[in-house]
């Protein structure tokens, strides 16, 4: 299995901040990358996929980039509403497996 | 719009079965893979299983190869996960999720049904 190391596992940030989280597979993906969004007790939502294609309806300041093994979202401005944990997902081969989250807190 | 509505978790007892199934409506369900993703309390995504849109292809993860079968009825418009030799470490919230895409099996999914809670105890 594909291993999916997303880093950090959690951090702090401030509304207006720039953040980036970083996700890296075990082995080469190619862009076969989507992001998701949780917030507590609901279900997740996909922001991304395609490694940078912006799901319809997600704000243009989430962004996504890379290919291979690395890759990052990034949020060029963060709001209220961001606040949540997020996840990398590989679907370039099975079994298809998710990075373990990247918590986001407000500072 | 589309919905996606999990039923069938619950308590069962270490080597029970269960039957999840998930209700879909808004969009044409025979023309879309599925899939089930679960969350153990506290823990990050584990992908289960997909099914293609016809549901003559199926996938698993290796922790419920054998155990778990993934079907469709598209008459019915509804997913299934029949669970069978639960385990504790099966405990979870299973959720049911779309294939973003038509036809073929993509795994990424959107969007996802609210979940539904399994609890695997005796």
């Amino acid at each position: 299995a594909i291993r999916m190391t997303q880093s950090p596992s959690s951090f702090s940030a401030s509304t207006g901040d720039r953040v980036t989280i970083t996700c890296r597979a075990g082995q080469g993906i190619s862009s076969h990358l989507a992001w998701y969004q949780q917030k507590p007790g609901k279900a997740p939502k996909l922001l991304i996929f395609g490694a940078s294609t912006l799901q319809d309806g997600v704000p243009s300041r989430f962004s996504g980039s890379g290919s291979g093994t690395d890759f990052t979202l990034t949020i060029s401005c963060l709001q209220s509403e961001d606040f949540a944990t997020y996840y990398c997902q590989q679907y370039h081969s099975y079994p298809i497996t998710f990075g373990q989250g990247t918590r986001l807190e407000i500072k | 719009e589309v919905q996606l509505l999990e039923s069938g978790g619950g308590l069962v007892q270490p080597g029970g079965s269960l039957r999840l199934s998930c209700a879909v409506s808004g969009f044409t369900f025979s023309t879309y893979a599925m899939g089930w993703v679960r969350q153990a309390p506290g823990k990050g995504l584990e992908w289960v299983s997909s099914i293609g849109s016809g549901g003559e292809s199926t996938y698993y993860a290796d922790s419920v190869k054998g155990r778990f079968t993934i079907s469709r009825d598209n008459s019915k418009n509804t997913l299934y996960l029949q669970m069978d030799s639960l385990r504790a470490e099966d405990t979870a919230v299973y959720y049911c999720a779309k294939d973003l895409w038509e036809l073929r099996v993509n795994n990424w999914f959107d969007p996802w049904g609210q979940g539904t809670l399994v609890i695997v105890s005796s």
